[in-house]
Protein backbone atom coordinates (compact mmCIF):
# COMPACT_ATOMS: atom_id res chain seq x y z
CA UNK A 1 0.00 0.00 0.00
CA UNK A 2 1.37 3.49 -1.18
CA UNK A 3 1.79 5.66 1.85
CA UNK A 4 1.81 9.46 1.09
CA UNK A 5 3.45 11.59 3.81
CA UNK A 6 2.79 15.47 3.74
CA UNK A 7 5.12 18.15 5.14
CA UNK A 8 5.16 20.76 6.88
CA UNK A 9 2.36 19.85 9.10
CA UNK A 10 1.69 23.58 9.84
CA UNK A 11 3.02 26.31 7.86
CA UNK A 12 1.96 30.00 9.28
CA UNK A 13 2.50 32.68 6.88
CA UNK A 14 1.97 36.17 6.10
CA UNK A 15 -0.82 37.31 3.39
CA UNK A 16 1.00 37.66 0.19
CA UNK A 17 4.01 35.02 0.94
CA UNK A 18 4.16 31.80 -0.87
CA UNK A 19 3.43 29.13 0.55
CA UNK A 20 5.04 25.51 -1.04
CA UNK A 21 3.73 22.16 0.44
CA UNK A 22 5.08 18.97 -0.06
CA UNK A 23 3.71 15.87 -0.39
CA UNK A 24 6.31 12.18 -0.57
CA UNK A 25 5.15 8.78 -1.24
CA UNK A 26 6.61 5.67 -0.25
CA UNK A 27 6.31 4.02 -4.14
CA UNK A 28 6.45 5.99 -7.43
CA UNK A 29 2.82 7.31 -8.42
CA UNK A 30 1.53 7.94 -11.91
CA UNK A 31 1.28 11.61 -12.38
CA UNK A 32 -2.38 10.98 -13.65
CA UNK A 33 -3.39 9.84 -10.01
CA UNK A 34 -1.81 12.96 -7.54
CA UNK A 35 -4.45 14.85 -6.23
CA UNK A 36 -4.74 18.09 -3.92
CA UNK A 37 -7.50 19.06 -1.86
CA UNK A 38 -8.12 22.09 0.43
CA UNK A 39 -10.78 21.45 3.23
CA UNK A 40 -11.79 24.47 5.14
CA UNK A 41 -13.83 23.74 8.74
CA UNK A 42 -17.16 22.46 8.89
CA UNK A 43 -17.01 22.09 5.00
CA UNK A 44 -16.35 18.84 2.99
CA UNK A 45 -12.95 18.48 0.74
CA UNK A 46 -12.52 20.39 -2.20
CA UNK A 47 -10.69 19.53 -5.21
CA UNK A 48 -7.96 22.00 -6.49
CA UNK A 49 -5.62 19.88 -8.57
CA UNK A 50 -5.66 16.91 -10.61
CA UNK A 51 -3.42 14.69 -12.58
CA UNK A 52 -0.57 16.44 -10.61
CA UNK A 53 -0.59 19.41 -12.10
CA UNK A 54 -4.09 20.78 -13.56
CA UNK A 55 -6.60 23.08 -12.16
CA UNK A 56 -10.11 21.59 -11.32
CA UNK A 57 -12.90 24.22 -12.80
CA UNK A 58 -12.77 27.58 -10.82
CA UNK A 59 -9.76 27.41 -8.93
CA UNK A 60 -7.72 30.08 -8.48
CA UNK A 61 -4.44 30.38 -10.74
CA UNK A 62 -2.33 31.34 -7.63
CA UNK A 63 -2.75 27.45 -6.73
CA UNK A 64 -0.27 25.74 -8.86
CA UNK A 65 0.83 21.59 -8.56
CA UNK A 66 3.83 20.04 -9.46
CA UNK A 67 5.87 16.71 -9.26
CA UNK A 68 6.47 13.16 -10.50
CA UNK A 69 7.45 9.68 -9.10
CA UNK A 70 7.41 9.84 -5.38
CA UNK A 71 7.82 13.81 -5.22
CA UNK A 72 5.08 16.24 -5.49
CA UNK A 73 4.36 19.71 -4.13
CA UNK A 74 1.42 22.10 -4.33
CA UNK A 75 2.22 26.21 -4.42
CA UNK A 76 -0.26 29.01 -3.17
CA UNK A 77 2.00 31.63 -4.80
CA UNK A 78 0.68 34.39 -2.68
CA UNK A 79 -1.32 33.75 0.47
CA UNK A 80 -5.18 34.70 0.50
CA UNK A 81 -6.71 34.92 4.20
CA UNK A 82 -9.71 32.71 2.79
CA UNK A 83 -6.70 30.02 1.89
CA UNK A 84 -6.66 29.17 5.70
CA UNK A 85 -7.99 25.38 5.62
CA UNK A 86 -6.03 22.02 5.57
CA UNK A 87 -4.73 20.84 2.61
CA UNK A 88 -4.35 17.20 1.50
CA UNK A 89 -2.53 14.97 -1.33
CA UNK A 90 -4.33 11.86 -2.85
CA UNK A 91 -3.30 8.90 -5.13
CA UNK A 92 -5.43 6.70 -6.33
CA UNK A 93 -3.27 5.17 -9.10
CA UNK A 94 -3.58 1.39 -7.00
CA UNK A 95 -7.17 0.64 -6.63
CA UNK A 96 -7.22 2.50 -3.87
CA UNK A 97 -7.47 6.04 -2.94
CA UNK A 98 -5.28 6.75 -0.08
CA UNK A 99 -5.20 10.46 1.13
CA UNK A 100 -1.92 12.19 2.75
CA UNK A 101 -2.42 13.06 6.55
CA UNK A 102 -2.70 16.70 5.79
CA UNK A 103 -1.08 20.49 6.27
CA UNK A 104 -2.52 23.14 8.05
CA UNK A 105 -1.90 26.08 6.55
CA UNK A 106 -2.52 29.58 8.85
CA UNK A 107 -2.23 33.13 8.87
CA UNK A 108 0.76 34.53 10.70
CA UNK B 1 -26.56 19.93 -11.45
CA UNK B 2 -23.71 17.40 -10.46
CA UNK B 3 -24.39 16.37 -6.88
CA UNK B 4 -24.29 13.68 -4.30
CA UNK B 5 -26.76 14.21 -1.27
CA UNK B 6 -25.94 11.99 1.79
CA UNK B 7 -28.80 11.07 4.36
CA UNK B 8 -28.64 12.75 8.05
CA UNK B 9 -26.66 12.46 10.80
CA UNK B 10 -27.16 9.13 12.77
CA UNK B 11 -26.68 8.35 16.59
CA UNK B 12 -26.41 4.51 17.56
CA UNK B 13 -25.46 2.37 20.23
CA UNK B 14 -22.32 -0.01 20.34
CA UNK B 15 -23.38 -3.08 18.81
CA UNK B 16 -26.27 -1.77 16.71
CA UNK B 17 -26.46 -1.54 12.64
CA UNK B 18 -26.17 1.05 10.64
CA UNK B 19 -26.94 2.01 6.58
CA UNK B 20 -26.00 5.29 5.49
CA UNK B 21 -26.97 6.39 1.85
CA UNK B 22 -25.50 8.44 -0.70
CA UNK B 23 -27.73 9.50 -3.67
CA UNK B 24 -25.98 10.41 -7.14
CA UNK B 25 -28.27 13.35 -9.49
CA UNK B 26 -27.29 15.34 -12.41
CA UNK B 27 -25.43 12.52 -14.20
CA UNK B 28 -25.09 9.20 -15.69
CA UNK B 29 -24.64 7.40 -11.68
CA UNK B 30 -23.61 4.29 -13.56
CA UNK B 31 -20.65 6.25 -15.19
CA UNK B 32 -18.48 7.27 -12.32
CA UNK B 33 -17.42 5.20 -9.42
CA UNK B 34 -18.35 6.47 -6.17
CA UNK B 35 -16.06 6.31 -2.88
CA UNK B 36 -16.26 6.61 0.75
CA UNK B 37 -14.12 8.58 3.44
CA UNK B 38 -13.77 8.73 7.25
CA UNK B 39 -12.52 11.68 9.36
CA UNK B 40 -12.46 11.09 12.62
CA UNK B 41 -13.17 14.01 14.85
CA UNK B 42 -10.43 16.65 14.16
CA UNK B 43 -8.29 14.25 12.24
CA UNK B 44 -7.46 13.19 8.30
CA UNK B 45 -8.98 12.01 5.56
CA UNK B 46 -9.41 7.90 5.19
CA UNK B 47 -9.96 6.41 1.95
CA UNK B 48 -12.11 3.40 3.29
CA UNK B 49 -13.08 1.94 -0.04
CA UNK B 50 -15.44 2.29 -3.53
CA UNK B 51 -17.92 0.50 -5.95
CA UNK B 52 -18.60 0.74 -9.25
CA UNK B 53 -22.30 1.08 -9.77
CA UNK B 54 -22.49 -0.36 -12.76
CA UNK B 55 -21.86 -3.74 -11.59
CA UNK B 56 -21.48 -3.33 -7.66
CA UNK B 57 -17.88 -4.56 -7.71
CA UNK B 58 -16.12 -3.10 -4.83
CA UNK B 59 -12.69 -2.64 -2.84
CA UNK B 60 -11.92 -2.13 0.38
CA UNK B 61 -8.78 -0.38 2.34
CA UNK B 62 -6.98 -3.00 4.54
CA UNK B 63 -7.87 -0.96 7.20
CA UNK B 64 -11.50 -1.24 6.40
CA UNK B 65 -11.94 -4.75 4.81
CA UNK B 66 -14.48 -6.95 7.08
CA UNK B 67 -15.29 -4.05 9.46
CA UNK B 68 -18.10 -1.88 6.45
CA UNK B 69 -20.11 -3.01 3.74
CA UNK B 70 -20.54 -0.57 0.46
CA UNK B 71 -22.92 -1.28 -2.09
CA UNK B 72 -25.23 0.11 -4.70
CA UNK B 73 -28.74 0.35 -6.20
CA UNK B 74 -28.09 2.02 -9.76
CA UNK B 75 -31.79 2.05 -9.87
CA UNK B 76 -32.13 4.77 -7.84
CA UNK B 77 -28.79 6.34 -8.21
CA UNK B 78 -27.73 5.26 -4.55
CA UNK B 79 -24.40 3.78 -2.88
CA UNK B 80 -24.65 2.96 0.89
CA UNK B 81 -21.97 2.58 3.32
CA UNK B 82 -23.35 -0.33 5.87
CA UNK B 83 -22.09 -1.41 9.66
CA UNK B 84 -23.20 -4.86 10.92
CA UNK B 85 -22.04 -4.01 14.70
CA UNK B 86 -20.98 -0.38 15.33
CA UNK B 87 -18.11 0.65 17.78
CA UNK B 88 -17.61 3.89 19.46
CA UNK B 89 -14.19 3.91 17.24
CA UNK B 90 -16.95 4.27 14.44
CA UNK B 91 -17.83 7.95 15.63
CA UNK B 92 -17.38 10.23 12.35
CA UNK B 93 -17.60 12.01 9.55
CA UNK B 94 -18.84 9.56 6.29
CA UNK B 95 -18.50 11.42 2.93
CA UNK B 96 -18.95 9.90 -0.52
CA UNK B 97 -17.43 11.23 -3.44
CA UNK B 98 -17.50 10.44 -7.26
CA UNK B 99 -14.40 9.15 -9.00
CA UNK B 100 -12.76 10.45 -11.98
CA UNK B 101 -13.00 7.42 -14.52
CA UNK B 102 -9.45 9.14 -16.14
CA UNK B 103 -7.88 10.74 -13.16
CA UNK B 104 -8.76 9.19 -10.30
CA UNK B 105 -9.44 12.45 -8.64
CA UNK B 106 -12.86 12.97 -6.64
CA UNK B 107 -14.24 16.37 -7.92
CA UNK B 108 -17.80 16.07 -6.47
CA UNK B 109 -18.17 15.49 -2.76
CA UNK B 110 -21.09 14.62 -0.49
CA UNK B 111 -22.02 17.20 2.27
CA UNK B 112 -21.20 14.52 4.57
CA UNK B 113 -22.80 12.45 7.02
CA UNK B 114 -22.04 12.66 11.30
CA UNK B 115 -22.30 9.08 12.72
CA UNK B 116 -22.08 9.07 16.49
CA UNK B 117 -22.08 6.12 18.76
CA UNK B 118 -22.26 6.40 22.08
CA UNK B 119 -23.90 3.75 25.02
Amino acid sequence: EIVLAQSPGTLSLSPGERATLSCRATQSVSSNYLAWYQQKPGQAPRLLIYGASSRATGIPDRFSGSGSGTDFTLTISSLEPEDIAVYYCQQSGTSSGTFGQGTKVEIK
Amino acid sequence: EVQLVQSGAEVKKPGESLRISCKGSGYSFTNYWISWVRQMPGKGLEWMGRIDPSDSYSNYSPSFQGHVTISADKSISTAYLQWSSLKASDTAMYYCARVHPTYGDYGVWGQGTTVTVSS
